[in-house]
């Protein structure tokens, strides 16, 4: 089973609200990333957890929260985001690290009005 | 810092003919990878090239790697309209944790 779940699927948040993006995989693997991606660009790396630890910000402003529970799930809070913000985000994981294969979910298309 | 130019970015293509989608990365990385993504899904990886001269080929593509050059090939054997998509490559290191990606190139095979 190759598969990473995320929910919910789409989103529509205004900017006071609070609200959490959810990954979950049961490969077996130990890396896990979110990705944004903006509309005919690439996937631009926001965070990595390897082992349930955070092992790389990639500078997120503060608004955008990772939680990793445990080795199966991947949270992303947000909160008090901006209409720029509005893109495709993107869970992975792969069995170790980054230089190996990453799995990608379906993604949630989030919308900040 | 590793950087990954792909070229063309668009390409519109006829059924029935071959093309070749180019990957350029600027240091020396572990791997490799090709993915694809339709428009509004994710992203599905479709290679994984792990040393000089490595080759690999799914139906109509076909996927290269030049450590020497630092360049991956994407090659399209007679294009049908199925493989419309964008193509990602990517390097990935385990120095940096990190995989970086091309800008992606979109392929439109017309009938």
């Amino acid at each position: 089973d190759t598969e990473v779940t995320q929910t919910p699927k789409h989103l529509v948040m205004g900017m006071t609200n609070k609200k959490s993006l959810k990954c979950e995989q049961h490969m077996g693997h130990r890396a896990m990333y979110w990705y944004k991606q903006k509309a005919k660009k690439p996937p631009e790396l926001m965070f990595v957890y390897s082992y349930e630890k955070l092992s790389i910000n990639e500078s997120v402003p503060s608004r955008f929260s990772p939680e990793c529970p445990n080795s199966s799930l991947l949270n992303l809070h947000l909160h008090a985001l901006q209409p720029e913000d509005s893109a495709l985000y993107l869970c992975a994981s792969s069995h170790q690290g980054a230089s190996e294969t990453q799995y990608f979910g379906p993604g949630t298309r989030l919308l900040v009005l | 810092e590793l950087k990954v130019e792909q070229n063309p970015l668009f390409l519109s293509m006829q059924e029935g003919k071959n093309y070749t989608i180019y990957c350029n990365y600027s240091t020396t990385s572990d791997r490799l990878y090709w993915y694809r993504q339709d428009p509004g899904k994710s992203l599905e990886s479709l290679f994984v090239l792990l040393s000089n001269g490595a080759v690999k080929q799914e139906g109509r593509l076909m996927a290269s790697l030049d450590t020497k050059a630092r360049l991956s090939t994407l090659h399209i054997t007679a294009a049908v309209h199925d493989l419309s998509a964008t193509y990602f490559c990517a390097v990935g290191s385990s120095n940096t944790g990190k995989l970086i990606f091309g800008q992606g190139t979109t392929l439109q095979v017309k009938p």
